[in-house]
C-alpha cells in the first residue's frame, strides 16, 4: 500500500514559489517525512526531512501539518533547474523498513519561463 | 556532486551475460545501498550493506548479488541477464546503519542495457 499520495504533475512559473503537497494520512508517530528529487535520469538528490516541526534549509522548507497527515515542500524561488520529479517518502525511525527508501511515483514539477 | 561514485556510466551487454557494477561511497560513510530504476517499476531498493555485512534485503533477484569490501566500496553482480534487467542502477551511501535520520546520498547511476 502506498504510504504517500502526491499529484502526478504541477507547473510553476520561474521565480515564484513552488508548493508541492504530499498526503500521508496513515503516518505513525515514529515516522519521518523525507523529500528527494530526481532531475531527468540523474541520481535522486536529498532535499529535506522532518518529523513534526517545520524545517528549512538552503534548498527548501518543509511544512508538516499539526496532525502530521500531510506536508508541503516549498521551493521559495523556483528556477528552471528545479524542474524534476519530487518524491515524498515516509520512513520509520527504526526497525524493519527504516533502512530503505520506498519511492512512489512522485510529482513531476515543470518550471516554466 | 554527492560524493558517491559509480562505474561504469553505461553498460551494454547481451542476454545471458554477467556484469559487475561498482560503487564508492562518500568518505566516512559505512553503509551502501543499491536501487534499481526501471520504466515500469520505478525506483526499488535492492540491498544494503553496512561495514562489510549485509544489513537489509529488498526486491533483489537471486541472479543478483552484492558485496562490500574492506575499503567500503561495493559491487553489484548481475548474472544470466534478461531483457527486463535493463534499467538504471543507483548506489547510495550513508554514515550509519540506516536509521531513519541517516540521510542517503545517491550516485549518478549506471545505465544497463541488455540486448
Amino acid at each position: 500500500d502506498a504510504k504517500t499520495t502526491q499529484p502526478p504533475s504541477m507547473d510553476c512559473a520561474e521565480g515564484r514559489a513552488a508548493n508541492l503537497p504530499c498526503n500521508h494520512s496513515t503516518i505513525s508517530g515514529n515516522e519521518y517525512v523525507y523529500w528527494y528529487r530526481q532531475i531527468h535520469s540523474q541520481g535522486p538528490q536529498y532535499i529535506i526531512h522532518g518529523l513534526k516541526n517545520n524545517e528549512t534549509n538552503e534548498m527548501a522548507s518543509l511544512i508538516i501539518t499539526e496532525d502530521r497527515k500531510s506536508s508541503t515542500l516549498i521551493l521559495p524561488h523556483a528556477t528552471l533547474r528545479d524542474t524534476a520529479v519530487y518524491y515524498c517518502i515516509v520512513r520509520p525511525r527504526g526497525g524493519a523498513g527504516s533502512y530503505q527508501l520506498t519511492f512512489g511515483k512522485g510529482t513531476k514539477l515543470s518550471v516554466i519561463p | 556532486d554527492s560524493g558517491v561514485t559509480q562505474t561504469p556510466k553505461h553498460l551494454i551487454t547481451a542476454t545471458g551475460q554477467r556484469v559487475t557494477l561498482r560503487c564508492s561511497p562518500r568518505s566516512g560513510d559505512l553503509s551502501v545501498y543499491w536501487y534499481q530504476q526501471s520504466l515500469d517499476q520505478g525506483l526499488q531498493f535492492l540491498i544494503q550493506y553496512y561495514n562489510g555485512e549485509e544489513r537489509a534485503k529488498g526486491n533483489i533477484l537471486e541472479r543478483f548479488s552484492a558485496q562490500q569490501f574492506p575499503d567500503l566500496h561495493s559491487e553489484l553482480n548481475l548474472s544470466s541477464l534478461e531483457l527486463g534487467d535493463s534499467a538504471l542502477y543507483f548506489c547510495a551511501s550513508s554514515v550509519l546503519a540506516g536509521i531513519s535520520t541517516d540521510t542517503q546520498y545517491f550516485g549518478p547511476g549506471t545505465r544497463l542495457t541488455v540486448l
